[in-house]
């Protein structure tokens, strides 16, 4: 079975300072996207990855960064965590159009 | 926006009832599917349906796609407690494979 992992489940933070979120993923699947879910908003996509270095702007990128140095491991962060950045953020990794496999999610609370 | 929406966005039935959730959404797709999500938990693929297919079956789940509305809708037959859990749609384009396109839900409650 595909795993995906997050590095946290809970996490609270401080205005301003800088979040790492990490996810791993063990079946090497070359796409992995970064979510963040708000109640009534559904998921939206913040960034994604096809390809080792290789990243794109999702729906909602402005405030976040990513990295993916090593295909099995995509990094989303906040450069600035600020409180509007509270939400619950989902990874996940696929390796066609047809499915995706998400981690269990984690929550930041931003103070 | 291509988001799919889904319909209703709560949905409250006893256990063994059908429960039957409607996900509309603008663009021509590739595909569309189904995810479950515990709460406080990440999303699970239930089943997928391609464009030129009208409905599919796993299980206890069917899924009906009418690409002419726009439209799909997810069955659930004779539902358990344990079906309790929300509910998303996901789009995938036809020019577009790269994103998948989530609604906000559909919060499920099977009362035993």
């Amino acid at each position: 079975d595909v795993k995906v992992t997050q590095s946290s489940r809970y996490l609270v933070k401080r205005t301003g300072e800088k979040v790492f979120l990490e996810c791993v993923q063990d079946m090497d699947h070359e796409n992995m996207f970064w979510y963040r879910q708000d109640p009534g908003l559904g998921l939206r996509l913040i960034y994604f990855s096809y390809d080792v270095k290789m990243k794109e702007k999702g729906d909602i990128p402005e405030g976040y960064s990513v990295s993916r140095e090593k295909k099995e491991r995509f990094s989303l962060i906040l450069e600035s965590a600020s409180t509007n950045q509270t939400s619950m953020y989902l990874c996940a990794s696929r390796v066609n159009q047809e499915t995706q496999y998400f981690g269990p999610g984690t929550r930041l609370l931003v103070l | 926006s291509q988001q799919g929406e889904e319909d209703p966005q709560a949905l409250s039935i006893q256990e063994g009832e059908n429960a039957t959730m409607n996900c509309s959404y603008k663009t021509s797709i590739n595909n569309l599917q189904w995810y479950r999500q515990n709460s406080g938990r990440g999303l699970v693929h239930l089943i997928l349906i391609r464009s030129n297919e009208r409905e599919k079956h796993s299980g206890r789940l069917r899924v009906t796609l009418d690409t002419s509305k726009k439209s799909s809708s997810l069955l659930i037959t004779a539902s358990r407690a344990a079906d309790t859990a929300s509910y998303f749609c996901a789009t995938v384009r036809r020019d577009n494979f790269n994103k998948f396109y989530f609604g906000s839900g559909t919060k499920l409650n099977v009362k035993p």
